[in-house]
């Protein structure tokens, strides 16, 4: 199994809403990852999990507030968000979070969130 | 600070080479990937630089000259399906931080 799932696909949500997203991989990787990426624009890294540890927060509003609960998902809450929070929310995984070529990021499908 | 540049866009005709070059100046270096993201879909890994000197997978190559923070993409024998964006991503600091460029649409026509 070389895939990492996120659910739900689309999401459109109120901006008091609370709202979650799911990742998951089952590669045994120990290393999750949240981006987001506006249409035209390149993935913006959030969040960094290494060893189900948040290890890198990219200064990012705390209406997002991720969660590892163990080692193949990952959670990102949402919370009084804005309307410029919608985009596409990448989830990617990596087998460590040293660099290399055998640490390739596997990228999901990505949730298309909409905040009206 | 982090500069990484790319061509915005690229036209190419199918059956043809395309060349997408990328430059970038970062507070670290760790390597350089290449994806794909073809539009509303998730990006797929093409090829990882780490040391000079060029990578050959099939129809992609990649090269690398650290001393000149330079690298390109090379596509051979263009398909309509290799119409996507292109993203050239530094691997700068500790936890595989990812550092992409705005990405080239390359568009392939017949």
């Amino acid at each position: 199994d070389t895939e990492v799932t996120q659910t739900p696909k689309h999401l459109v949500m109120g901006m008091t809403n609370k709202k979650s997203l799911k990742c998951e991989q089952h590669m045994g990787h120990r290393a999750m990852y949240w981006y987001k990426q506006k249409a035209k624009k390149p993935p913006e890294l959030m969040f960094v999990y290494s060893y189900e540890k948040l290890s890198i927060n990219e200064s990012v509003p705390s209406r997002f507030s991720p969660e590892c609960p163990n080692s193949s998902l990952l959670n990102l809450h949402l919370h009084a968000l804005q309307p410029e929070d919608s985009a596409l929310y990448l989830c990617a995984s990596s087998q460590a979070p040293g660099g290399g070529s055998y640490n390739e990021q596997f990228f999901g499908p990505g949730t298309r969130l909409t905040v009206l | 600070g982090q500069n990484i540049d790319q061509p915005t866009e690229m036209t190419a005709t199918e059956g043809a080479i395309v060349q997408i070059n990328c430059t970038y100046q970062t507070s670290g270096f760790n390597g350089l990937f290449w994806y794909q993201q073809h539009a509303g879909e998730a990006p797929t890994f093409l090829s990882y630089n780490v040391l000079d000197g060029l990578e050959e997978k099939g129809r992609f190559s990649s090269f690398l000259s650290r001393s000149k923070g330079y690298s390109y993409l090379l596509l051979k024998e263009l398909q309509m399906k290799d119409s996507a964006s292109y993203l050239c991503a530094v691997v700068s600091g500790g936890y595989n931080k990812l550092i992409f460029g705005a990405g080239t649409r390359l568009a392939v026509h017949p």
